[in-house]
């Protein structure tokens, strides 16, 4: 049983570049979180899809951050363009329901630096 | 406004011996939490979770946290801890909004 799925594990990329991370939740699960975590912040949330429905973004920190979920199993993350104060480890999770009570299921993370 | 608090950030522990790591928390509503443990270059992976009932949840690898109401706390806690134990772990909770608030997380080191 596959986990969430992002892509790519590892982004170095060049300040002003636009950059794409991927994630593909767990089948069958239907809420999705984008998180950001770096050492002076901690683990933030950023935005949360149900049914591929945007809910809140207020976490996202500009207009430079954008994010979409066209479908079901996938959805992704943009930042055009990217500064180096973006440099952090971008996790994805999924979870089966949009009850809040539900365990939600992490990906492994994209880390990202922006030089 | 909902928040928690892990007042440690680094906890060591010798192997064998039994380990706590602490969580606080702060919400208007009944609680919800969760322990989630990060590997070096990993994701969170799910320990365990608080909803309702027992106030003593078991999780994975031999892991259990008690929600105690009047001290707001849910401390993660091992009889026996293992060097392999060795991670980040962070606390969360939440109270019928649809996201997570996560603590700063706890380090922890068990000493061979």
């Amino acid at each position: 049983d596959a986990g969430v799925i992002q892509s790519p594990r590892h982004e170095v990329t060049e300040m002003g570049q636009e950059v794409t991370l991927r994630c593909k939740p767990i089948s069958g699960h239907n809420s999705l979180f984008w998180y950001r975590q770096t050492m002076m912040r901690g683990l933030e949330l950023l935005i949360y899809f149900n049914n591929n429905v945007p809910i809140d973004d207020s976490g996202m920190p500009e207009d430079r951050f954008s994010a979409k979920m066209p479908n079901a199993s996938f959805s992704t993350l943009k930042i055009q363009p990217s500064e180096p104060r973006d440099s952090a480890v971008y996790f994805c999770a999924s979870r089966m329901t949009s009850v809040y009570t539900d365990t939600q299921y992490f990906g492994p993370g994209t880390r990202l630096t922006v030089l | 406004a909902q928040s928690v608090a892990q007042p440690e950030d680094q906890v060591n522990v010798a192997e064998g011996n039994p380990l706590t790591v602490k969580c606080t928390y702060s919400v208007s509503g009944n609680p919800y939490l969760f322990w989630y443990v990060q590997y070096p270059n990993r994701g969170l992976q799910f320990l365990l979770k608080y909803i309702t009932g027992d106030n003593l949840v078991k999780g994975s690898y031999g892991f259990e946290a008690e929600f105690n109401k009047s001290q707001t706390s849910f401390h993660l806690k091992k009889p026996s801890a293992l060097v392999s134990d060795s991670a980040l772990y962070f606390c969360a909770v939440g109270t019928g909004a649809n996201n997570l608030f996560f603590g700063t997380g706890t380090r922890l080191t068990v000493i061979p």
